[in-house]
């Protein structure tokens, strides 16, 4: 069964320095993963996705994120933090068989000024 | 235009009583989903209807009970609702497929007394 692990519940960083969330797969076969954020009291917005395109996969708001097979991995990154992107970060993963997606636990992000 | 709405957006209730949460998605998707997220922000799928057929049904007690009028709805009826139910429901859609984006509503927070 697929799994996702987010390293870190609480990241805080200062406006301007650069967002990294980890993200961690387990997948049998090649999974289709997904970064939501959920800003208070809101609903998940899709941020980014990969679908076996290209490995590094642009999303809305300067975000993006790489695909790696050998790492397991597809961590979330933006240069430049923004007051405005302080928000829950959820990484998530499909695969086939299944709509089914299973997400992380969440990544609080905090941007200091 | 709102995508994809939920009614009630707050929903305070004692232990025992039966509730039901609205669904409605304007977007033409054929998939729904319910998923539910727990004190500590957890998100986890507790159904998927396609075309008004369930393909997802996780292990939810029998207390939960989805109903699909139709694809663009799909409600969540709760019986003899317990203090464990507190929690935010979050409704989704999606085009069928694994790699497809699933959009969510702002979430219904239920709170069992």
């Amino acid at each position: 069964a697929q799994s996702v692990t987010q390293l870190g519940s609480h990241v805080s960083v200062s406006e301007g320095a650069l967002v990294l969330l980890r993200c961690n797969y387990s997948s049998s076969v090649p999974p289709y993963l997904f970064w939501y954020v959920q800003y208070p009291n809101q609903g998940l917005q899709l941020l980014l996705k990969y679908t076996s395109a290209a490995t590094l996969v642009k999303g809305i708001n300067g975000f993006e994120a790489e695909f790696k097979k050998s790492e397991t991995s597809f961590h979330l990154t933006k240069p430049s933090a923004h007051m405005s992107d302080a928000a829950e970060y959820f990484c998530a993963v499909s695969q086939g068989g299944s709509e089914k997606l299973v997400f992380g636990k969440g990544t609080k992000l905090t941007v200091n000024p | 235009d709102t995508a994809v709405s939920q009614t009630p957006k707050y929903l305070v209730t004692q232990m025992g009583n039966d509730k039901s949460i609205k669904c409605e998605q304007n977007l033409g998707h054929d998939t729904m989903y319910w998923y539910k997220q727990d004190s500590k922000k957890f998100l986890k799928i507790m159904f998927s209807y396609n075309n008004k057929e369930l393909i997802i049904n996780e292990t939810v007690p029998n207390r939960f009970s989805p109903k699909s009028p139709d694809k663009a709805h799909l409600n969540l009826h709760i019986n003899s609702l317990e203090l464990g139910d507190s929690a935010v429901y979050f409704c989704a859609s999606s085009h069928r497929g694994v790699q497809e984006t699933q959009y969510f509503g702002p979430g219904t927070r239920l709170l069992v007394l």
